[in-house]
């Protein structure tokens, strides 16, 4: 079975520019989540959708930070506009269920570098 | 506050050893799950074991098992016979009642692990 699918694995840009990051979950998952990874901050959550509805996203840095799932097999978290500290890895997960036991699935990650 | 503590930033081990990654959290909630995940340089997040507040045995998962201690507050990750390839960066995760929305996990700051020959 396909995993969490990630695109692009590597991205580099300008300071300024816009980014966009897209996410496929795996197939029936309900639940999906950007977190972000750093040296300095470790993983930290961004933003969480269950049945494709943001639940919490009080981890998003700043109003330049948005994220959609517009349906159930595809979510995508846009920077606009970027800025250097935005370098990172930037990963999606998917999980299904409710209970404590269900386990996060992770993509392998974009890294993002803006220079 | 800081939910979940992972105090050793490296820890090296043999070939064949066993090694004990520590992990401490905090909630005050009495229904929460415990999850190890490793991160090897390639980059990718894999998840290892779990672990139920109310599991009455501690989790095993082939070599990896959890010493699971309650009312410590404690849930490391033994790994037993060691291979070159468990080096890796391993990260201890809590999702408990708190966080808005059962779902999110929040994860420590990681254990670098290196197996030498």
């Amino acid at each position: 079975d396909a995993g969490v699918i990630q695109s692009p694995r590597h991205e580099v840009t300008e300071m300024g520019q816009e980014v966009t990051l897209r996410c496929k979950p795996i197939s029936g998952h309900n639940s999906l989540f950007w977190y972000r990874q750093t040296m300095m901050r470790g993983l930290e959550l961004l933003i969480y959708f269950n049945n494709n509805v943001p639940i919490d996203d009080s981890g998003m840095p700043e109003d330049r930070f948005s994220a959609k799932m517009p349906n159930a097999s595809f979510s995508t978290l846009k920077i606009q506009p970027s800025e250097p500290r935005d370098s990172a890895v930037y990963f999606c997960a998917s999980t299904v269920g409710q209970g404590f036991q269900s386990p996060l699935h992770f993509g392998n990650g974009t890294r993002l570098t803006v220079t | 506050a800081q939910k979940i503590t992972q105090t050793q930033p490296g820890m090296f081990v043999q070939e064949k050893e066993a090694v004990t990654l520590d992990c401490t959290y905090d909630t005050s909630d009495q229904s929460y799950g415990l999850f190890w995940y490793k991160q090897p340089s390639s980059g990718e997040m894999i998840f290892l074991i779990y672990q139920g507040s109310y599991d009455e045995q501690n989790a095993t998962e082939g070599r990896y098992s959890l010493n699971f201690q309650k009312a410590r507050k404690s849930a490391n990750l033994v790994i037993s016979a060691s291979q070159l390839g468990d080096s890796a960066m391993y990260f201890c995760a809590m999702r408990d009642h708190r966080n808005t929305g059962f779902q999110k996990l929040v994860f420590g700051t990681g254990t670098r692990l290196l197996v030498s020959p």
